[in-house]
This record gives structure tokens, C-alpha cells and sequence, in this order.
């Protein structure tokens, strides 16, 4: 079975500018979560979907992060402008519904804001 | 908001040690999960335990939940390098709410 899939891996960009994350889930997943894992921190719930719903952003920054999930499958995570303190991992995570939230995770990928 | 605290924050310790870390909370959880995280890779999940007083057991790593559902512990017997990482615990707040709040981590290394 394959994993929770991310891109790119790394990326570097200046301060006010754009980037965009993606995300493809282990097939079947219905629950997708997008978590900022800021270095020394547990990953922290920005967004979570339903197939292609929102269930909760209530920690999402919306004046500068936003993201979809279309058709329910995979999901884009977009943060413009960027601040240097968005500096972080970001994470994808999936799970299926009915068992105990048992979350499996992408590699993530590393932001850095300079 | 449901804090987790972990403790020890850094354990560093030589191969063959027992420890033990610690996931404390003042609020109930449904559930309480524990992952291991290597550098570069995302969170993997160790064992979800559900049950007040629960313990289970993964070879040599041992989990227990917390009689009233607010703490948990994992002891490892004999660690080798390979249990190098950050251990997460996460818990579910609410039953059925499919969402996590996870702790800071205890960044644990085994030196040969």
C-alpha cells in the first residue's frame, strides 16, 4: 500500500513570496489534515478535511494561508505572502474513518523564509 | 484548548538503559496515541490506547494510559540505536472528532 505522498520535499523562498505544498493520501482515506510542525514542537492542526469538506480551520491563518481538496483526493496548501516565521515543516496526513483516528503521516516538507 | 506536556524534553541515554518518558495532561482524552519520528520523515504511530488503566505492550516498549484518561507513560527496556527519534504523544479529545493535539516530543538518543 502506498503512503502518504508530499511535494516538493524542501523548498526555500524570500519573505512575501508564494509557495504551494501538495498532497496525495493512501487511497480510500476520506480525513486529510495539514500540520505546521515548527522545529523543537509537536506538529500543530492547521486544517482538516472530510473528502472534500472542511471539518476545521480554526488554527489556519486565513489572511495568508489557504487550501483545498477538490474532487476529495488530494489537497494543496498555499501560504502567500510568507512570513519568516512560517518557517517549519509542513505536514499531510491522512486516516480512515472508524478506526481510532489512526493518522499516518508524509514526510512533510521543510519551509524555510529567509 | 487540551494541553499535552511531555517530559523529559531530551533523553540521552547509553544502549542497553531502561527509560521512561511521560505525557501529562489536566484535561481527559478518548484516547491517547504515541508516534516516533525520525529526522526528515513524518510521524509513525507506535499504539493508540483507549482504555483508563490500559497497557500494551510492543516488544520491548511498554505503554500505559493513565487511570483517569489524563497521562501516559512509555518505558523502554534495554534501548538500542534504533529506537533513536522523537517520541509524540497526541491525544484525541473528543471521541469521534478525528483530530489530535500533540505534544512537544521527547527527543531521545542511544549512544552505542
Amino acid at each position: 500500500e502506498a503512503g502518504v505522498a508530499q511535494s516538493p520535499r524542501y523548498k526555500i523562498i524570500e519573505k512575501r513570496q508564494s509557495v504551494a505544498f501538495w498532497c496525495n493520501p493512501i487511497s480510500g482515506h476520506a480525513t486529510l489534515y495539514w500540520y505546521q510542525q515548527i522545529l523543537g514542537q509537536g506538529p500543530k492542526l492547521l486544517i482538516q478535511f472530510q473528502n472534500n469538506g472542511v471539518v476545521d480551520d480554526s488554527q489556519l491563518p486565513k489572511d495568508r494561508f489557504s487550501a483545498e481538496r477538490l474532487k476529495g483526493v488530494d489537497s494543496t496548501l498555499k501560504i502567500q505572502p510568507a512570513k519568516l516565521e512560517d518557517s517549519a515543516v509542513y505536514l499531510c496526513a491522512s486516516s480512515l474513518r472508524g478506526t481510532y483516528n489512526e493518522q499516518f503521516f508524509g514526510p512533510g516538507t521543510r519551509l524555510t523564509v529567509l | 484548548t487540551q494541553l499535552l506536556e511531555q517530559s523529559p524534553q531530551f533523553l540521552s541515554i547509553q544502549e542497553g538503559e531502561n527509560l521512561t518518558v511521560y505525557c501529562n495532561s489536566s484535561s481527559v482524552f478518548s484516547s491517547l496515541q504515541w508516534y516516533r519520528q525520525e529526522p526528515g520523515e513524518g510521524p509513525v504511530l507506535l499504539v493508540t490506547v483507549v482504555t483508563g488503566g490500559e497497557v500494551k505492550k510492543l516488544k520491548r516498549l511498554t505503554f500505559q494510559f493513565g487511570d483517569a484518561r489524563k497521562d501516559s507513560s512509555l518505558h523502554i527496556t534495554a534501548a538500542q540505536t534504533g529506537d533513536t527519534g522523537l517520541y509524540l504523544c497526541a491525544g484525541e479529545p473528543r471521541a469521534g472528532s478525528y483530530q489530535l493535539t500533540f505534544g512537544k516530543g521527547t527527543k531521545l538518543s542511544v549512544i552505542p
